[in-house]
């Protein structure tokens, strides 16, 4: 089945603890995006990837580190979480090339930052 | 700069009501327009598109009209059901492998039997 894959689906972390959130996606996309989504806010982008070791800014990325070193896995590390970063995170995939194509979304990660 | 504006919800209604969710974007140029809808616990998928002037974009009795001349594309549905209620994203992109969907802030659908 194709899909985008998070992990975890649900952490809770303390202040200043390095963590990671996993993507991986099995459809051999090239782009790759995260997304944080807020209450009275919408979804905005954090960080995109066009291709392997190729990455780029969104719209908020401070606080947050992404890597592309395989094209199916696109992590996003908070090197020293904040509460300000408490949000629901979505990692997307789609091709690139010709035409449009729409973005797949992973379930989703919901971040608990005290 | 670039931008969606969708109506505040929550919107409720009754089952087989008609659904109007209007949604405004700010643009320079000739973006392509989306609604994505969001079930509880899962991520968004893509409802419809429209990628110009006077298309409408349609799929599981939903419909949106790519309006130019106000800038518009709401969504509508005539008559809803439960297995609706979700929360419903209005989104622009421009052509472009790297270009970002920029998203409005969601409304709420609640749909009771």
């Amino acid at each position: 089945e194709a899909q985008v894959t998070q992990n975890p689906r649900y952490l809770i972390t303390v202040t200043g603890k390095k963590l990671t959130v996993t993507c991986s996606q099995n459809m051999n996309h090239e782009y790759m995006s995260w997304y944080r989504q807020d209450p009275g806010l919408g979804l905005r982008q954090i960080y995109y990837s066009m291709n392997v070791e190729v990455t780029d800014k969104g719209d908020v990325p401070e606080g947050y580190k992404v890597s592309r070193k395989e094209k199916r896995n696109f992590p996003l590390i908070l090197e020293s979480p904040s509460p300000n970063q408490t949000s629901l995170y979505f990692c997307a995939s789609r091709p690139t090339g010709s035409g449009w194509t729409p973005l797949h979304f992973g379930n989703g990660t919901r971040l608990t930052v005290t | 700069g670039n931008s969606v504006t969708q109506m505040e919800g929550p919107v409720t209604l009754s089952e087989e009501a008609f659904l109007t969710i209007n949604c405004t974007y700010t643009a320079t140029g000739y973006p392509s327009l989306f609604w994505y809808v969001q079930y509880p616990g899962e991520g968004l998928q893509l409802l419809l598109k429209a990628t110009k002037a006077d298309d409408k974009g349609s799929n599981k009795g939903f419909e949106a009209t790519y309006r130019k001349e106000t800038t518009s594309f709401h969504l509508e549905k005539g008559s809803v059901q439960v297995s609706d209620s979700a929360v419903y994203f209005c989104a622009l992109s421009f052509p472009g492998a790297g270009t970002a969907l920029i998203f409005g802030k969601g409304t709420t659908l609640s749909v009771s039997s």
